[in-house]
């Protein structure tokens, strides 16, 4: 079965940076794009940023642009997402979410990882 | 960027009700809306793609309409299990927006 499973909560100060990894497996890794939702805490939902599993193509929100770097490890089927130079508003949970795509073209999140918290604070 | 609104914010009902979440886009994106349903604690879970579409396993009282700019998320006869968080999310173009989200609450 398709699982996505995130690494451990983090503690950062700010102006630090953090990687959370997503390792992926139930599936073939190439064939399918990894999001990365952020979720602040009592808040909704915010999408982060894309990466093609198959050729590394990324995209960001602009909202991040320059701070955030998403790239994947085919060897070991594993999506990792770095953020750099943290603020106390980058507070939240971070998930990895699947990239499904249907015949329309229309393309949605079909499994997520469990979340990883990443908290900043001084 | 897409802009995202869902109606209402939030809403009680009780088990057996029948219930209608909107989504309304800033512009159009053709049938490109799903939705999500979130627990506390717990990871988003996909119920609707392209619209109207089901995800496998997702209990048939759910179902989704429309296409441009409006969307409805239904639930036919609400279970316990219902009570929960519901997001839309358009894929019509970068960034992937989200709506803020409609809590549904036990009366």
């Amino acid at each position: 079965q398709v699982q996505l499973v995130q690494s451990g909560a983090e503690v950062k100060k700010p102006g630090a940076s953090v990687r959370v990894s997503c390792e992926a497996s139930g599936y073939s890794f190439i064939s399918y794009g990894l999001d990365w939702v952020r979720q602040a805490p009592g808040q909704g939902l915010e999408w982060v940023g894309w990466i093609s599993a198959y050729d590394g193509k990324t995209k960001y929100t602009q909202k991040l642009q320059g701070r955030v770097t998403v790239t994947t490890d085919t060897s070991t089927s594993t999506a990792y997402m770095e953020v750099r130079s943290l603020r106390s508003d980058d507070t939240a949970v971070y998930y990895c979410a699947r990239g499904g795509v249907d015949a329309s073209g229309g393309y949605y999140f079909d499994y997520w990882g469990q979340g990883t918290l990443v908290t900043v604070s001084s | 960027d897409i802009q995202m609104t869902q109606s209402p914010s939030s809403l009680s009902a009780s088990v057996g009700d029948r219930v209608t979440i909107t989504c309304r886009a800033s512009q159009y994106i053709d049938s490109y809306l799903n939705w999500y349903q979130q627990k506390p604690g717990k990871a988003p879970k996909l119920l609707i793609y392209a619209a109207s579409n089901f995800q496998s396993g997702v209990p048939s009282r759910f179902s989704g309409s429309g296409s441009g700019t409006d969307f409805t998320l239904t639930i036919s006869s609400l279970q316990p299990e219902d009570f929960a968080t519901y997001y839309c999310q358009q894929s019509y173009n970068i960034p992937r927006t989200f709506g803020q989200g409609t809590k549904l609450q036990i009366k």
